[in-house]
């Protein structure tokens, strides 16, 4: 049974390019959130989605959206990169009647130069 | 791997020895707690969690406990192993919102 899967596991981008990262979710879980990792800090959440839709947004800009798929996978997309963006960038997946059960993918790690 | 952390607090305990990591969190009223571990290149990794209605919870090597009055929370580990070594990760989350994340801790086990 795979777990979350996050693709790219690296990436550099130049500020100012838009960026897609993809997450599949664990299978069985249907909600998929992002976070956002610093180096040296814990995640931030940035959005969850359930059925297609943003479900949950936290303190991030409109740069920042996503998508999920009617099969579950994610995607996230960030516009206008700026050198802050750089981080690891996380998905977890979860079932939304069941709370908590978050598992975690391992991330993207993204360098924006 | 790329480190996770590189200014995070640490504790270094040696191998066999128990290890407690302290965390307060900031939402009084967060009715769900996990802890997290976090190793070099990988993702956040589920160790225990503990709801609001519960003060301990134990898991295998593993006990959380839950001070609501203070708003802290603590993972205890028994016989501390090399393999423990990590970033560990307080979560904290109200009615199954998004989690709220503590700064971490860098645990160091010698041998």
């Amino acid at each position: 049974d795979a777990g979350v899967t996050q693709s790219p596991t690296h990436l550099i981008k130049t500020r100012g390019q838009q960026v897609t990262l993809r997450c599949s979710p664990k299978s069985g879980h249907d909600t998929v959130s992002w976070y956002q990792q610093a180096l040296g800090q814990g995640p931030q959440f940035i959005f969850q989605y359930y059925e297609e839709e943003e479900r949950q947004r936290g303190n991030f800009p409109d740069r920042f959206s996503g998508h999920q798929f009617p099969n579950y996978s994610s995607e996230l997309n960030v516009n206008a990169l700026l050198l802050g963006d750089s981080a690891l960038y996380l998905c977890a997946s979860s079932l939304d009647v069941l709370p908590g059960g978050y598992t975690f993918g391992s991330g993207t790690r993204l360098t924006v130069v | 791997g790329e480190s996770v952390g590189l200014h995070l607090p640490t504790l270094s305990v040696q191998e066999g020895d128990n290890s407690i990591i302290n965390c307060a969190y900031s939402n009084s009223a967060s009715d769900y707690f996990i802890w997290y571990k976090q190793e070099s290149g990988k993702g956040p990794q589920f160790i225990i969690d503990i709801r609001s209605n519960m003060d301990k919870r134990q898991g295998q090597r593993v006990t959380v406990l839950l001070n609501k009055t203070v708003k802290h929370l603590s993972l205890q580990i028994a016989a501390t192993q090399p393999g423990d070594s990590a970033v560990y990760f307080c979560a904290e989350t109200e009615n199954t919102d998004k989690l709220i994340f503590g700064t971490g801790t860098r645990l160091q086990v010698f041998p």
